[in-house]
């Protein structure tokens, strides 16, 4: 079982208000990423981390911001949410480059809906 | 520069058919290779990897997958399908020079018919 965690896992939220998508990982992983899957669609990257103070955008732009002041906590914000914002939002955590390819370990994901 | 290449958006097998879902990559340095699968409405498994050691790489629930270098596929195979294999699946590449690390594919939908 990997050790990450999403919360909420559903949010149902109107639009406008400021949300905050919660990642933790027990797993002292130094990368975390933030994935956006539409409905039966791929996974785009939007947010990366290397390791604490280090953020960087992925291959979709979103308007979406993300923090890393633990090691272990990569949270998502965004400041006024919109109906566009609606789909799921997937947290992931590797070991850092330089101990090999290791896979990503996956949370359950939040599904966003903004109404 | 990597990517990945999901040939068939979908397949469809009969149950106790086997399942072939195709995937090839392009990667600058020595990749590892990762397929995940996804329930709907759960987040992402490992279902196997390979990382330069033995090609034929065995995962859970009976997939397999082999590392076809000059071929780059990574095709993912298993004998006979279950209707529980009914997921999304993704192949994944990952190679140490790229500063993302991992790269999806687009996915294929696997659907299994009583």
């Amino acid at each position: 079982e990997a050790d990450i965690y999403q919360t909420p896992r559903y949010l149902v939220i109107g639009t406008g208000k400021k949300i905050t998508l919660e990642c933790s990982q027990t797993m002292g992983h130094d990368k975390m990423y933030w994935y956006q899957q539409d409905p039966g669609m791929e996974l785009h990257l939007i947010h990366y981390s290397y390791g604490v103070n280090s953020t960087e955008k992925g291959d979709l732009s979103s308007e979406s911001t993300v923090s890393r002041i633990r090691t272990e906590h990569f949270p998502l914000t965004l400041e006024s949410a919109r109906p566009s914002h609606t789909s799921q939002y997937l947290c992931a955590s590797s070991l850092n480059v330089g101990t090999g390819n290791t896979e990503a370990f996956f949370g359950q994901g939040t599904r966003l809906t903004v109404v | 520069a990597q990517s990945v290449t999901q040939l068939d958006s979908h397949v469809s097998v009969s149950e106790g058919t086997p399942v072939l879902l195709r995937c090839n990559y392009s990667s600058s340095y020595s990749p590892s290779l990762f397929w995940y699968v996804q329930h709907p409405n759960k987040g992402l498994q490992l279902l196997l990897k390979y990382t330069s050691a033995a090609t034929l790489v065995k995962g859970i629930n009976g997939f397999e997958a082999e590392f076809k270098k000059s071929e780059t596929s990574f095709h993912l195979t298993k004998p006979s399908a279950h209707m529980s294999d009914a997921a999304e699946y993704f192949c994944v590449v990952s190679s140490s020079g790229s500063a993302r690390q991992l790269t999806f594919g687009s996915g294929t939908q696997l659907t299994v018919l009583p």
